[in-house]
């Protein structure tokens, strides 16, 4: 069975503040692929990235940063220069990666994250 | 941008209502999803197809939810009938295959009174 977990339910952090979410997962497929998305107060889920099982390579998207370690079976999420646009529910997720199962997501329980001026 | 699209946006209802979510995956994505919020559970899968075909419906109560897929361009969710505790955020995703994201839609906000 497959298993995300967020171990922090919310952080607060002042503008300009660096800050790191916490991913944790379990599976016990060799290929995989995990998902970051956010969830601004409006509701709506937003794709933020994939990274495959095979590509351990951090990644950097402008403020945004990604820590993935096969062997911790961690996937962090930092987030540089804090801005209060930032304030949102962010859910870390895992998906197999069989033919006949699609793409199905297992989703963390999420870390609500506020950002203040 | 494509974008998933589900209707109604928001729905009030009261118990025993039939209730009906629809939703137009992106043009072209083959696996559908159905993923059900609320503050208890968080977000859980209710049910999935590829290529229109039902893969997996195991989170959703059978007696009282349906999922369909009629054409490719249409995904519904029905719920008959309805109780209070079926109040949540039902979201439709869709994606091609495993190599792609998820793409998800903003939502049915469901009120069962």
């Amino acid at each position: 069975a497959q298993k995300v977990t967020q171990a922090q339910t919310e952080i607060s952090v002042v503008e300009k503040e660096d800050v790191t979410l916490d991913c944790v997962y379990e599976t016990r497929d060799t290929t995989y692929y995990l998902f970051w998305y956010k969830q601004p107060p409006s509701g709506e889920l937003v794709f933020l990235i994939r990274r495959n099982s095979f590509d351990e390579q951090n990644e950097i998207s402008g403020r945004y940063s990604w820590n993935f370690q096969k062997s911790t079976s961690s996937f962090n999420f930092t987030i540089t220069a804090s801005q209060v646009v930032d304030s949102a529910v962010y859910f870390c997720a895992l998906s197999e990666a069989r033919e006949t199962s699609g793409s199905r997501l297992t989703f963390g329980e999420g870390t609500q994250l506020t950002v203040n001026p | 941008d494509a974008r998933v699209t589900q209707t109604p946006r928001h729905k009030v209802t009261e118990m025993g209502q039939e209730v009906t979510m629809r939703c137009q995956p992106i043009l072209g994505h083959n696996t559908v999803f159905w993923y059900r919020q609320t503050m208890m559970q968080g977000l859980e899968l209710l049910a999935y197809f590829r290529n229109r075909a039902p893969l997996d419906d195991s989170g959703m109560p059978k007696d009282r939810f349906s999922a369909e897929m009629p054409d490719a361009t249409l995904a519904t969710l029905k719920i008959q009938p309805s109780e209070p505790r079926d109040s949540a955020v039902y979201f439709c995703a869709s994606g091609y295959d495993s190599n792609q994201p998820q793409h998800f839609g903003d939502g049915t906000r469901l009120s069962i009174l």
